[in-house]
């Protein structure tokens, strides 16, 4: 049971970044993913998940108007796409699965991280 | 939103001594839904706890959880040299999923 995340990322302030994180090892649909990220010298910050079997998704207010979460069963892949970004978007990406199929919480298994940087 | 305080911010102690790192909610936040992750630089985090004092596979028994409501603990009862990381307490009570601030335990 596997979470690989896509390369670093630069982009210019306004743009828009999207990160995939590829399942493998389990049934994809099976399974909630959540984003989690953490900003240099900050914690970490839940940004939302997304059931891959009915493309349901939840986002933590703060990102609700930007954040725009995905996933293509056919490839067992999750994507995290964030819009209009700010340098303080900088940070690295984090998908996450959680321990048991059907469950939202308890995030067991984690993607090596994805780090995006934002800058003119 | 449930506000997750945690303290110390940073506990600095010797290998082979006793830490315990605490998690205060704002609200009362349901034991099945608290989670404890370890999380060191240029690693993923590290899921530790889970259901507030359920180890996770593979997760030595010097760690240990406990508590409820809006007060919850992480031990570990004779510290190792790679315990030496940062502590975030995480719940699943209500959207959004808020994580503490985090404990730095660092060596003395």
């Amino acid at each position: 049971e596997q979470l690989v995340q896509s390369g670093a990322e630069v982009k210019k302030p306004g743009a828009s970044v999207k990160v995939s994180c590829k399942a493998s090892g389990y049934t994809f649909t099976g399974y909630y993913m959540h984003w989690v990220r953490q900003a240099p010298g900050q914690g970490l910050e839940w940004m939302g998940w997304i059931n891959p079997n009915t493309g349901g998704t939840i986002y933590a207010p703060k990102f609700q108007d930007r954040v725009t979460l995905t996933s293509d069963t056919s490839i067992s892949t999750a994507y995290m796409e964030l819009s209009r970004l700010r340098s303080d978007d900088t940070a690295i990406y984090y998908c996450a699965r959680p321990l048991h199929p059907s469950a939202i919480r308890w995030a067991g298994i984690w993607g090596q991280g994805t780090l995006v940087t934002v800058s003119s | 939103e449930i506000v997750l305080t945690q303290s110390p911010d940073t506990l600095s102690l010797s290998p082979g001594e006793r830490a315990t790192l605490s998690c205060r909610a704002r609200q009362s936040v349901t034991s099945a839904n608290l989670a404890w992750y370890q999380h060191k630089p240029g690693q993923a985090p590290r899921l530790l706890i889970y259901g507030a004092s359920s180890r996770a596979t593979g997760i030595p028994d010097r760690f240990s959880g406990s508590g409820s409501g809006t007060d919850f603990t992480l031990t570990i009862s004779r510290l190792e040299p790679e315990d030496f990381a940062v502590y975030y307490c995480q719940q699943y009570s209500s959207s959004p999923y808020s994580f503490g601030q985090g404990t730095k335990l660092e060596i003395k």
